[in-house]
């Protein structure tokens, strides 16, 4: 079965500081799929990244960057120098192959970021 | 532009009465969920279906029903035996390019 875990239920920053987002998975398949979403309050969800198990290269974009270890079986998710527009609920999700299975989710990390 | 579009964007209904979420894409993917967030609960699966005329429950389903007639419609039916129906309904749909998500319907059951 899979399984992502999401410790942290919420998080609260100052603006400008630094912030990881923890994800832990679980799955017995050797090929699987990494995603990270946000969800603002109007409630869509915004794709952020997509990773595979075969690719454990950090990725950054911007303010923001993915640090994937399977050794661990993590997929945290960092932002660098916060803003008040990265309040939102992040999600953590993991599917066996991308394409037409089921995303199996976290239950998601609410970031506020106080000016 | 392709995408998913869900409708209605917010939906009452009273106690006891069956409702129909709708969900169509125009994006060719064969794939197709249904979601149902809660507050801190995450996102759980309630159907998915990967080609037309056949579906497959997920983790919650009871109390549901989906049909899956035309590759681009995927409708949800929240009957009267789904206990607390009160929730935010996600519809998305995939292929190998990846997954895409519809911006949700807010069900209030009175």
């Amino acid at each position: 079965a899979q399984k992502v875990t999401q410790a942290q239920t919420e998080i609260s920053v100052v603006e400008k500081e630094d912030v990881t987002l923890d994800c832990v998975y679980e799955t017995r398949d050797t090929t699987y799929y990494l995603f990270w979403y946000k969800q603002p309050p109007s409630g869509e969800l915004v794709f952020l990244i997509r990773r595979n198990s075969f690719d454990e290269q950090n990725e950054i974009s911007g303010r923001y960057s993915w640090n994937f270890q399977k050794s661990t079986s993590s997929f945290n998710f960092t932002i660098t120098a916060s803003q008040v527009v990265d309040s939102a609920v992040y999600f953590c999700a993991l599917s066996w192959v991308s394409g037409n299975t089921p995303l199996v989710f976290g239950k998601g990390t609410r970031l506020s970021v106080i000016a | 532009d392709g995408g998913i579009t869900q409708s209605p964007k917010y939906l009452f209904r009273k106690e006891g009465q069956n409702v129909t979420l709708s969900c169509e894409q125009n994006l060719n993917h064969d794939a197709m969920y249904w979601y149902r967030q809660d507050p801190g609960q995450g996102l759980r699966l309630i159907y998915y279906s990967q080609i037309v005329n056949d579906f497959q429950k997920g983790d919650i389903a009871e109390g549901y029903s989906v049909s899956r007639e035309k590759k681009e419609s995927f409708p949800l039916t929240v009957t009267s035996a789904q206990k607390n129906p009160t929730a935010f309904y996600l519809c998305a749909s995939s292929m190998r390019d990846g997954y895409t998500f519809g911006s949700g319907t807010r069900l209030t059951v009175v």
